[in-house]
Parts: C-alpha cells; sequence; structure tokens
C-alpha cells in the first residue's frame, strides 16, 4: 500500500525558515515524479511545486518560487520542502502527493507563520 | 497560468439522486502526447484529498464506479450516477497538462 507521512509543520514566525519531509513507502519511490501542495484552511488546493524522479528538475509556483527549494532522497524515499523567508501568507496544510497528477496524497502537515 | 473554473461551487443533492459538476479550462487541456491531463479529486470532510478519476475518464483503483468523468478540450463533467452519504465534500478538478497545475476552486457537495 502506498503510503505519504508529512511531519516537520509546526508555528513559525514571519521571516523564519522550515523544513518539510515526506517518507514515503510502498512503492518505489525513485521511479516517480513528488509533489507539494497546500491549502489554506478552509480554502482550495494550490500546487506548491513537483521534482522529477532523479531529483535532477525542480518546479515551483510563481508565489514561492526564490523562498522554497524541494529535495528528495531517493536512499531515504524521502522528500523534503525547505521553506524560508515565510510569510503569513504561506499558513496552510501541506500535502505531498505522487507523481505529476498528484496521485495519492499523504494527511498534511500544518504550517503555522504568525508572530 | 490555465484558470479552471467550476460549477455549481455548492450542490445539495437528494441521496439516491445523481449529481453533475462542470469544469471549464481557460485553454486546451490536450497535451502534446494526444493525452488530456484532467483530473478530479474528492476531500471528504477532515481528510486528505484523494484522486477519483484522471485522464478525464479513468477511474482511480478502489473508485466506485457510480463516478464517471467525460468531456474534452476545455469542457468537461464529473457525475456521480446516485449520491451516497459517503460523498459529501469537496470536488476539485485539476489540469495537468499545463504549468503549473491548477486546481478549480472547489464544490461543495450536501445532502438536502
Amino acid at each position: 500500500e502506498v503510503q505519504l507521512l508529512e511531519s516537520g509543520g509546526g508555528l513559525v514566525q514571519p521571516g523564519g525558515s522550515l523544513r518539510l519531509s515526506c517518507a514515503a513507502s510502498g512503492f518505489s519511490f525513485s521511479a516517480y515524479a513528488m509533489s507539494w501542495v497546500r491549502q489554506v484552511p478552509g480554502k482550495g488546493l494550490d500546487l506548491v511545486s513537483t521534482i522529477t524522479n532523479s531529483g535532477g528538475n525542480t518546479y515551483y509556483a510563481d508565489s514561492v518560487k526564490g523562498r522554497f527549494t524541494t529535495s528528495r532522497d531517493n536512499s531515504k524515499n524521502t522528500l523534503y520542502l525547505q521553506m524560508n523567508s515565510l510569510r503569513a501568507e504561506d499558513t496552510a496544510v501541506y500535502y505531498c502527493a505522487t507523481n505529476w497528477n498528484c496521485d495519492v496524497w499523504g494527511q498534511g502537515t500544518l504550517v503555522t507563520v504568525s508572530s | 497560468d490555465v484558470v479552471m473554473t467550476q460549477s455549481p461551487l455548492s450542490l445539495p443533492v437528494t441521496l439516491g439522486q445523481p449529481a453533475s459538476i462542470s469544469c471549464r479550462s481557460s485553454q486546451s487541456l490536450v497535451y502534446s502526447d494526444g493525452n488530456t491531463y484532467l483530473n478530479w479529486f474528492q476531500q471528504r470532510p477532515g481528510q486528505s484529498p484523494r484522486r477519483l478519476i484522471y485522464k478525464v475518464s479513468n477511474r482511480d483503483s478502489g473508485v466506485p464506479d457510480r463516478f464517471s468523468g467525460s468531456g474534452s478540450g476545455t469542457d468537461f463533467t464529473l457525475k456521480i450516477s446516485r449520491v451516497e452519504v459517503e460523498d459529501v465534500g469537496f470536488y476539485y478538478c485539476m489540469q495537468g497538462t499545463h504549468w503549473p497545475r491548477t486546481f478549480g476552486q472547489g464544490t461543495k457537495v450536501e445532502i438536502k
């Protein structure tokens, strides 16, 4: 069974940093692109970033470009999202999902940016 | 960016009756490989999203056959043949043809 488990969320001050992790199991992690999607509580879905299966290419939404970095460690079956220069509008539940079209989703981790 | 427009945004339905959600894109979703990457997701209250349909009309594993997707180009539809209590929640379309991937605003399905 495919499982994705996000961690690393929490409360951070504006301008601060946070690193999210997504531990994958139940499938051949290194064979698949992976995506991060966020959802402001009570609102819709926004794709933040996608990384190719090898990690050689990454793609970002304009709203996070230059502040967020997606990476992966295929030896550890883990996806990461490094978030810097955080803003109040980055407050959201962050989900990791498999592949370019978000086949399977994790349970999400809440990031709150507030002073 | 490709704008995805869903309608209606709220859909009260009687149990056992059909439901239909429309999703329109601001550009054609036909990719250079000939495929149309239009997906549908369900998000039940308090849960993560779950993909129901990919490439317009293909059901994901475990998705009941009362869910069906159709459409082409810029105009797509998700249909539930007979709504059940477990179908309550939000439904989102998402295009996977253009970068950045974009979602519709979501449609809330509730029981009358």
